[in-house]
């Protein structure tokens, strides 16, 4: 089984329409992140979060929250979908600084369509 | 400015050559990480190799190796003998500092691996 799951993998909606993107992970890591990437530009960070109780915006967090409902799930929400949210959403974990190389671990992804 | 520059948008390399795609970055704190990330079609992000600031030999795992040469700011990676399996997308990224472990990624490069 993927250490790192998100749901859904794929995902199309309207304009105006509430969206969750969720994510599990069984790495038993404090540390989770939520990155976009668009065509050309990379990925770029949306929102972060050390803990359960600590949640911390990205470069580009405008028109997305989040919620870090335990240590294994950190969910992404676009309250009122626009098209340029149009794009490829990426979950990943890493452990705790001091634990080592401090990779991040990348969900498969989830490509969003917002007509 | 850019963090992370990666200069070619594409490679082209036949099957069991080797191949360097290229990295630079920018940065003035002493203590930093960077990181290969490869992107096959499928869309996941797979995390293949880390080299840290004080590190002092070049980093390796398998047919992959990190050129590092910290005076250029450069962390170009090299693959060994290609494999057609090795036709992707190449990202390098940066994590600045040994606190909170941002990432910020290059635009990537497309390797294509021809028989």
């Amino acid at each position: 089984d993927a250490d790192v799951t998100q749901t859904p993998r794929n995902r199309i909606t309207k304009t105006g329409k509430r969206i969750m993107l969720e994510c599990s992970q069984t790495k038993g890591h404090d540390r989770m992140y939520w990155y976009r990437q668009d065509p050309g530009l990379g990925l770029r960070l949306i929102y972060y979060s050390f803990d359960v109780k600590d949640i911390n915006k990205g470069e580009i967090s405008d028109g997305y929250s989040v919620s870090r409902q335990a240590q294994a799930k950190f969910s992404l929400s676009l309250e009122s979908a626009i098209p340029n949210q149009t794009a490829l959403y990426f979950c990943a974990t890493s452990p705790s600084t001091g634990t080592g190389t401090d990779t991040q671990y990348f969900g498969p992804g989830t490509r969003l369509t917002v007509l | 400015a850019q963090k992370i520059t990666q200069t070619q948008p594409g490679m082209f390399v036949q099957e069991k050559e080797a191949v360097t795609l290229d990295c630079t970055y920018d940065t003035s704190d002493p203590s930093y990480g960077l990181f290969w990330y490869k992107q096959p079609s499928s869309g996941e992000m797979i995390f293949l190799i880390y080299q840290g600031s004080y590190d002092q030999q070049n980093a390796t795992e398998g047919r992959y190796s990190l050129n590092f040469q910290k005076a250029r700011k450069s962390a170009n990676l090299v693959i060994s003998a290609s494999q057609l399996g090795d036709s992707a997308m190449y990202f390098c990224a940066m994590r600045e500092g040994s606190g909170f472990q941002k990432l910020v990624f290059g635009t990537g490069t497309r390797l294509l691996v021809s028989p």
